[in-house]
């Protein structure tokens, strides 16, 4: 079974520009999560979805959006970038967001880099 | 709020000899603990994970953890490390007063020497 898909996987855009980060989930996984990590620290929680929802949204600003699509699949988008939005950019995917333990599951990353 | 420790940022250590990499948390709450690991240039990959019952957690690659609620730590040891342990090392916790989003640690770098 294929894992957490993301694309694209590296990308350069240049300040205020705006950038598209797309997920596929494991098959059967209702759960979607967003994380970004900047070099050299944790990963920080963006947003996670739940069956289409928002269930939960971290601290960014409102530049961050994103959306769940009804196969589940996710896309992150981020107006107006800044040069400290530079980052790895991870999608987790889960059966239920975590609640029960269930192990959350992480593509490899989309690498954007704002110059 | 919940929060997590590394306490090293960085753990040398010689090939075939043991290591433990440390992790402290803080929450109110009962917590479910994590550690995963990333290797260069890719994305994140469960190690072992504690829910509940027995404190010894046994995870994939020969590494093991044990849950300490008094320490409030979930300490990370491997036996003997091999060069391809290699890696980033993150610990995070989850709980329901974090609605179950994974709270990360800074991570530990650990350097295998030859």
């Amino acid at each position: 079974d294929a894992g957490v898909t993301q694309s694209p996987t590296h990308l350069i855009k240049t300040r205020g520009q705006h950038v598209t980060l797309r997920c596929s989930p494991i098959s059967g996984h209702k759960s979607v999560s967003w994380y970004q990590q900047v070099l050299g620290q944790g990963p920080q929680f963006i947003f996670q979805y739940y069956e289409k929802e928002e269930r939960g949204r971290g601290n960014f600003p409102d530049r961050f959006s994103a959306r769940q699509f009804p196969n589940y699949s996710s896309e992150l988008n981020v107006n107006a970038l800044l040069l400290g939005d530079s980052a790895l950019y991870l999608c987790a995917s889960s059966l239920d967001g975590g609640a029960g333990g269930n192990t959350i599951y992480f593509g490899e990353g989309s690498w954007l880099t704002v110059v | 709020a919940q929060s997590v420790t590394q306490l090293d940022s960085q753990v040398p250590v010689f090939e075939e000899a043991p290591v433990e990499l440390r992790c402290n948390y803080s929450s109110s709450v009962s917590v479910y603990l994590f550690w995963y690991v990333q290797y260069p240039n890719q994305g994140l990959q469960l190690l072992l994970k504690y829910l509940s019952g027995s404190t010894l957690v046994k995870g994939i690659n020969g590494f093991e953890a044990e849950f300490n609620k008094s320490q409030t730590s979930f300490h990370l040891r491997k036996p003997s490390v091999h060069i391809s342990d290699t890696a980033e090392y993150f610990c995070a916790v989850s709980g329901w007063d974090s609605n179950y989003q994974l709270i990360w640690g800074a991570g530990t770098k650990l350097i295998i020497k030859p």
